[in-house]
């Protein structure tokens, strides 16, 4: 299984809403991922978890906040979001590096498509 | 990270080789080549990498001269499905994870 899957595949939500994405992996990855991306610009990272711990947290606002349960398992935790939140969320998950400082190549999902009203 | 410099779009016709060229000027003596492919609406997929030299796969190959400034991306007769963004990406990995900062990528449009 070299999948990543997301769900929902598309969200909308109020400015009051709370909300949850997720995403699930069963490659034995140690590193998951949440990217943010535009319309027509590249993918932006967000948070990055190794190890269930979170390792990089890109200066996102709080009111995004990201939850790895185990090591399968990556949540973003939406609310009082912004309408320009809108946007196509990615997660993605990797190995750590193959060995040395070879970088192991991030499998993505498919994403939720995001709308804030 | 060392920055990445790609041609904003690129236009071909089904059947033809295309390279795409990325420079990247202060990569260090640990960064990799990567480069990822991005369909409208999905996630980006990883299509190769390499350190020095020509790789190949069964996608692309990869060639990336002695100094290590630049690289190019070779897709071999492209059909009207490898229509899409193409990013190159430069960096090392730790232990745990890595750090994969996008440039604003190469727009390839493939015409019949």
């Amino acid at each position: 299984d070299t999948e990543v899957t997301q769900t929902p595949k598309h969200l909308v939500m109020g400015m009051t809403n709370k909300k949850s994405l997720k995403c699930e992996q069963h490659m034995g990855h140690r590193a998951m991922y949440w990217y943010k991306q535009k319309a027509k610009k590249p993918p932006e990272l967000m948070f990055v978890y190794s190890y269930e711990k979170l390792s990089i947290n890109e200066s996102v606002p709080s009111r995004f906040s990201p939850e790895c349960p185990n090591s399968s398992l990556l949540n973003l935790h939406l609310h009082a979001l912004q309408p320009e939140d809108s946007a196509l969320y990615l997660c993605a998950s990797s190995q750590g590096t193959h060995g040395g400082t070879r970088p192991a190549g991030q499998y993505f999902g498919p994403g939720t498509r995001l709308t804030v009203t | 990270l060392a920055k990445t410099t790609q041609p904003i779009s690129m236009d071909s016709y089904e059947g033809q080789e295309v390279n795409i060229t990325c420079s990247h000027n202060n990569i260090a003596t640990n960064d990799y080549i990567t480069w990822y492919q991005q369909f409208p609406s999905q996630g980006p997929r990883f299509i190769i990498q390499g350190y020095k030299t020509k790789v190949t796969n069964e996608v692309a190959s990869l060639f990336i001269p002695a100094d290590r400034k630049s690289s190019t991306l070779s897709l071999p007769r492209v059909s009207l499905s490898d229509t899409a963004v193409y990013y190159c990406l430069v960096g090392a990995g730790n232990t745990g994870f890595q750090k994969l900062v996008f440039g604003t990528g190469t727009r390839l449009l493939v015409s019949p």
